[in-house]
């Protein structure tokens, strides 16, 4: 069975500075999809990054990136020049590409991001 | 424009007492999904529907059905909620399974007294 870890339960960023949120899963699979998604206090979960893992190259989306090492299983988030905005929980998650049987999306238990003013 | 729509936004029912829960979208997505979230954990997955075919988690408690009467709609119904159902349900939906982007609604804040 897949599962998705994500080690730190709080982080804390300073407004403007870079923070970056772990992640790493454990899958016999070979090609699959992982996600980041964040859920705002009280607001709806949205979808920040994703990445497919046939693909090297990092995915981007403005001052979100990923560092994907596959070998590894390993799956980060740095959010450059945090906003206030940002402050969410974050879960990471994965979705095998086959499908079938496999179709959960697995999630981690998330990572509680403050940002300081 | 919202895509994922989940009426009402706080629910209160009191023990024993069933509820619906409701969930829309104008994305015309094959898949819908229901999903339970306590307080500070991941969603947990209840059952989704890939048109009408419905699929049920193994772990999701009998107490839980749901319907979906259309493509657009899709209803949670908890027919005898407990203490422990209280949480917020998450309405998510997808165009197809594993490539695609699950799209997730506000949530139902469900309290039971």
């Amino acid at each position: 069975a897949q599962t998705v870890t994500q080690s730190q339960p709080e982080m804390s960023v300073q407004e403007a500075e870079t923070v970056t949120l772990s992640c790493t899963y454990d899958t016999s699979e070979s090609d699959y999809y992982l996600f980041w998604y964040k859920q705002p206090p009280s607001r709806q979960m949205i979808l920040v990054i994703r990445q497919e893992a046939y693909k090297q190259q990092n995915a981007t989306e403005n001052r979100f990136s990923v560092n994907f090492q596959k070998a590894a299983k390993s799956f980060s988030l740095k959010i450059s020049d945090s906003q206030l905005g940002d402050a969410a929980m974050y879960f990471c998650a994965y979705n095998p590409r086959s499908g079938g049987s496999n179709y959960k999306l697995t999630f981690g238990k998330g990572t509680l991001l403050t940002v300081n003013p | 424009d919202a895509m994922v729509i989940q009426n009402p936004r706080y629910q209160v029912t009191q023990f024993g007492k069933p509820v619906t829960l409701s969930c829309s979208q104008t994305l015309n997505h094959n898949v819908m999904y229901w999903y339970q979230q306590k307080s500070s954990q991941a969603p947990k997955l209840l059952f989704h529907y890939y048109d009408k075919d419905f699929n049920n988690e193994a772990d999701t408690p009998d107490n839980f059905q749901s319907r979906r009467p259309n493509t657009s709609f899709c209803f949670l119904d908890i027919r005898s909620p407990g203490l422990g159902d209280a949480a917020m349900y998450l309405c998510a939906t997808s165009r197809g399974f594993s490539t695609d982007t699950q799209y997730f609604g506000p949530g139902t804040r469900l309290t039971v007294l």
